[in-house]
């Protein structure tokens, strides 16, 4: 799991509420990624980031917002939840060397 | 949008078949890879092929890129029960780091 973790695993939360999900990364790995996979989808990139303090817009950024403080940790904001925004959200890492991805295990996400 | 569209969307075959996946896409590469998703599981990185190769091994997988037909395939040979499991390609555009995903192909290996 290139030592990536993802918290909570599980969330049940409801409709505009704030939901923040975190992804922490041991091996200081300079980009990091969120994604959202649904049925029929594949994975699409929300937002990503290249280093401290700074982030990009993915594909499906919309609704969401992210912050990196620090190295090893990149948080996902859901501002106010949606019943669209119901999915499975991975993070994933990329070594500065490596155009080659590796992913946490996911949050499962339900917005009732 | 979508980069890569893989091709089936399902595949069943017996233990010890050969599978073959394909992945279209749309605009030019810098390289395609192939990722493995096991149910409830994050993906796991298969195979980097860049756009100047044709062909890479890796062990039982064989990948093939074709740039002038914006295809590659992903053959698993000798294919095993462990071998279940979503597989995804993914392109890389300019010197972006970002990956965008196909919708994947779901490979079912019968015992």
């Amino acid at each position: 799991d290139a030592g990536i973790t993802q918290s909570p695993r599980h969330k049940v939360t409801e409709t505009g509420t704030p939901v923040t999900l975190r992804c922490h990364q041991t091996e200081n790995h300079r980009y990091m990624y969120w994604y959202r996979q649904d049925p029929g989808h594949g994975l699409r990139l929300i937002h990503y980031s290249y280093g401290v303090k700074d982030t990009d817009k993915g594909e499906v950024s919309d609704g969401y917002s992210v912050s990196r403080s620090k190295t090893e940790d990149f948080l996902l904001t859901l501002e106010s939840a949606t019943s669209s925004q119901t999915s499975v959200y991975f993070c994933a890492i990329s070594t500065g060397g490596q155009e080659t991805q590796y992913f946490g295990p996911g949050t499962r996400l339900l917005v009732l | 949008s979508q980069q890569g569209e893989e091709d089936p969307q399902a595949l069943s075959i017996q233990e010890g078949e050969n599978a073959t996946m394909n992945c279209s896409y749309k605009t030019s590469i810098n390289n395609l890879q192939w990722y493995r998703q096991n149910s409830g599981r994050g993906l796991v990185h298969l195979i980097l092929i860049r756009s100047n190769e044709r062909e890479k091994h890796s062990g039982r997988l064989r990948v093939t890129l074709d740039t002038s037909k914006k295809s590659s395939s992903l053959l698993i040979t000798a294919s095993r029960a462990a071998d279940t499991a979503s597989y995804f390609c993914a392109t890389a555009v300019g010197s972006a780091r970002q990956l965008t995903f196909g919708s994947g192909t779901q490979l079912t290996v019968l015992p």
